[in-house]
């Protein structure tokens, strides 16, 4: 099945440097669409980015991505982490027929003074 | 307000009780899920309703059953909860296909 795979726990960063969170997957079918997802203490996961277009670059709040198809991946970037910043992201895969959205086990990010 | 409305915000129970949870979507919607999120913040997909009929049910407890009355609405029912069934369930919508879900503000259950 489906399966998705982000940085591991908990990434930690000083504000102003730049952010990198992984996030790879694995599907048999040829159109995926990706999202990430990012939700902040007490609140609910809501959606960051989406893409469906191969090596087409989307940003959404200061953060950008690409899916690339080639190497199943679509990192989430920042040039410059803001204290606000400081949440869990999830990245989720949507592909085939089946009408489910599989998440990955979460990026925690702390950005710190 | 248009958005993804659960009731109630925390539950307390026993081990052994049934509990209910509620579910409403103004957004228009044609399809809602329940998702777990365990307390190491794993979002699990646990049902999916398109049109009133399911469509996704993966592996879940028996005791585990979503109820529905029109695409706007999705419940969950527990019977007989269990401690791991301790944790948050988020209730979300969407739009057809390969579209994004909107989570509604979740149902904390602790089960004692």
């Amino acid at each position: 099945g489906d399966s998705v795979t982000q940085t591991e726990g908990l990434v930690t960063l000083t504000e102003g440097l730049p952010v990198m969170l992984n996030c790879t997957y694995q599907t048999i079918y040829s159109n995926p669409f990706l999202f990430w997802y990012v939700q902040h203490l007490n609140e609910s996961p809501r959606l960051l980015l989406k893409s469906f277009t191969d090596n087409k670059r989307t940003e959404h709040q200061g953060f950008h991505a690409t899916l690339h198809k080639s190497s199943s991946s679509f990192h989430l970037q920042k040039s410059s982490a803001q204290l606000s910043d400081s949440a869990l992201y999830y990245c989720a895969l949507r592909s085939g027929s089946f009408n489910k959205l599989t998440f990955g086990a979460g990026t925690r990010l702390a950005v710190c003074p | 307000e248009t958005a993804v409305f659960q009731t109630p915000n925390y539950h307390v129970t026993q081990v052994g009780n049934e509990v209910s949870f509620n579910c409403k979507q103004t957004l228009g919607h044609d399809t809602m899920y329940w998702y777990k999120q365990d307390s190491k913040k794993l979002l699990k997909i646990m049902f999916s309703y398109n049109n009133k009929q399911l469509i996704v049910n993966e592996t879940v407890p028996r005791r585990f059953s979503p109820q529905s009355s029109d695409k706007a609405h999705l419940n969950l029912r527990i019977k007989s909860v269990e401690p791991e069934d301790s944790a948050v369930y988020l209730c979300a919508s969407s739009y057809r296909v390969n579209t994004e879900v909107f989570f509604g503000k979740g149902t904390r259950l602790t089960v004692v």
